[in-house]
């Protein structure tokens, strides 16, 4: 079991320009989730999904969209990369929502936009 | 709106030494709460949660919280810090769907010899 994986671990972007990162899991679970973090402001909810086809908004969403084609994978898209949006991306997944259950994090994506 | 609020961005404690990370929470339904550590380089791992069965809650690696309800409070505690406990802390109360989670700013916890 690889749990959750992301993929890439490391992207720099200059501004405007625009990226997907992949998020897979192999639990079979129905929820992921897509986290932002930044220094002094915890985990911020970028936007979430309960199942696949499926999608939802988190707190933080602008700027940024998501796809669950299929139940192992979420994606997250930039369509035009901002230095506001420098930060560390997770992702993560629960058999049932996080507020009852145990997520699941991948290691997270480290993305500079200049 | 569900809210967490960790009192302390940096605690020192010394090995061996009791290890107390504050956490207050605000909720308009009976919540349910979580305690989740990140290591270095790391994403984040489940500690502990308080699902409204047992007010004192025992996690992995010998912490555990109690949930006060008086004090809107569950803060986590661990009698004898290891070197290997250093990390950060993040403490989150439930969305009222159940669905999210709402996630405190973290705890960083330094161990010194």
């Amino acid at each position: 079991n690889a749990g959750v994986t992301q993929t890439p671990k490391f992207r720099v972007l200059k501004t405007g320009q625009s990226m997907t990162l992949l998020c897979a899991q192999d639990m079979n679970h129905e929820y992921m989730y897509w986290y932002r973090q930044d220094p002094g402001m915890g985990l911020r909810l970028i936007h979430y999904s309960v199942g696949e086809g499926t999608t939802a908004k988190g707190e933080v969403p602008d700027g940024y969209n998501v796809s669950r084609l299929k139940k192992q994978n979420f994606l997250l898209g930039l369509e035009s990369a901002a230095p506001s949006q420098t930060s560390v991306y997770f992702c993560a997944s629960s058999s049932w929502g996080a507020g009852t259950d145990t997520q699941y994090f991948g290691p997270g994506t480290r993305l500079t936009v200049l | 709106a569900q809210s967490v609020t960790q009192l302390g961005s940096h605690v020192s404690v010394s090995e061996g030494a009791l290890v107390l990370l504050r956490c207050n929470y605000s909720s308009s339904v009976p919540p349910y709460l979580f305690w989740y550590v990140q290591y270095p380089n790391q994403g984040l791992q489940l500690l502990l949660k308080y699902t409204s069965a047992a007010t004192l809650v025992k996690g992995i690696n010998g912490f555990e919280a109690e949930f006060k309800k008086s004090e809107t409070s569950f803060h986590l505690t661990k009698p004898s810090a290891h070197m290997s406990d250093a990390a950060e802390y993040f403490c989150a109360v439930s969305d009222t769907g159940f669905q999210k989670l709402v996630f405190g700013t973290g705890t960083r916890l330094l161990v010194s010899p």
